[in-house]
């Protein structure tokens, strides 16, 4: 049974600590998109990569997110320094877009709490 | 500027009748549509689908309806199970080429009383 999985499932950390998030994808996925969910926002695209290359990270806020593709198994995400306002819970999701099939399947998320 | 409004932040449904959640999006560039179903604590699940060629697709008790002209699509689940109480996203995309990302709804939360 394929699926993403991500690490950790919580995070609880002070404001102005570095906070890295992991995600592997789906074996075989060449498409890795990470989201935020709040509940003001909904789910929000931060940034994506396609074949571990950076196509889009403009829903990030670049002076603290970064966002990496280190290997086709190994997608992060960090915060350097977190601040309060970055508590949310963090989707990673991998698909294959193929034709008119666009199917993304995310992962169970990292509820980040910054205090 | 929402590009993809699920109007209805709930809506509550009797065990056995008919559920239907809508969706509109204003992107006329949108060809691929999807929904997915959320349970507390777990990550969006993908339910069901449609393409712009189409204007029904059927899965089990899940069908989607796509409107074009009215830029509409619509998920109807029948019959309603409890189980399926959870928060449902509808989601668009472009599928020409570099339109990989989804844009979502803001959900519905929908509950299935016994």
């Amino acid at each position: 049974d394929a699926r993403v999985t991500q690490t950790p499932r919580d995070k609880v950390t002070e404001m102005g600590q570095e906070v890295t998030m992991r995600c592997q994808p789906i074996l075989g996925h060449n498409t890795v998109f990470w989201y935020r969910q709040t509940m003001m926002q909904g789910l929000e695209l931060l940034a994506y990569f396609r074949n571990r290359a950076p196509l889009d990270d403009s829903g990030m806020p670049k002076d603290r997110f970064s966002a990496e593709m280190p290997d086709a198994t190994l997608a992060t995400l960090k915060i350097q320094p977190s601040e309060p306002r970055d508590s949310a819970v963090y989707f990673c999701a991998s698909g294959r877009p193929e034709g008119l099939r666009n199917e993304q399947f995310f992962g169970p998320g990292t509820r980040l709490t910054v205090l | 500027d929402q590009q993809v409004k699920q109007n209805s932040p709930s809506l509550s449904v009797q065990e056995g009748r008919i559920s239907i959640l809508n969706c509109d999006y204003t992107n006329s560039m949108f060809d691929y549509f999807l929904w997915y179903k959320k349970y507390p604590a777990e990550g969006p699940t993908f339910l069901i689908s449609i393409s712009s060629i189409k204007d029904k697709n059927e899965d089990g008790r899940f069908t989607v309806f796509l409107n074009k002209s009215a830029k509409h699509l619509s998920l109807h689940i029948v019959p309603s199970q409890p189980g399926d109480s959870a928060v449902y996203f509808c989601a668009a995309s472009g599928t020409g080429a570099g339109s990989y990302q989804l844009t979502f709804g803001k959900g519905t939360k929908l509950s299935v009383i016994p």
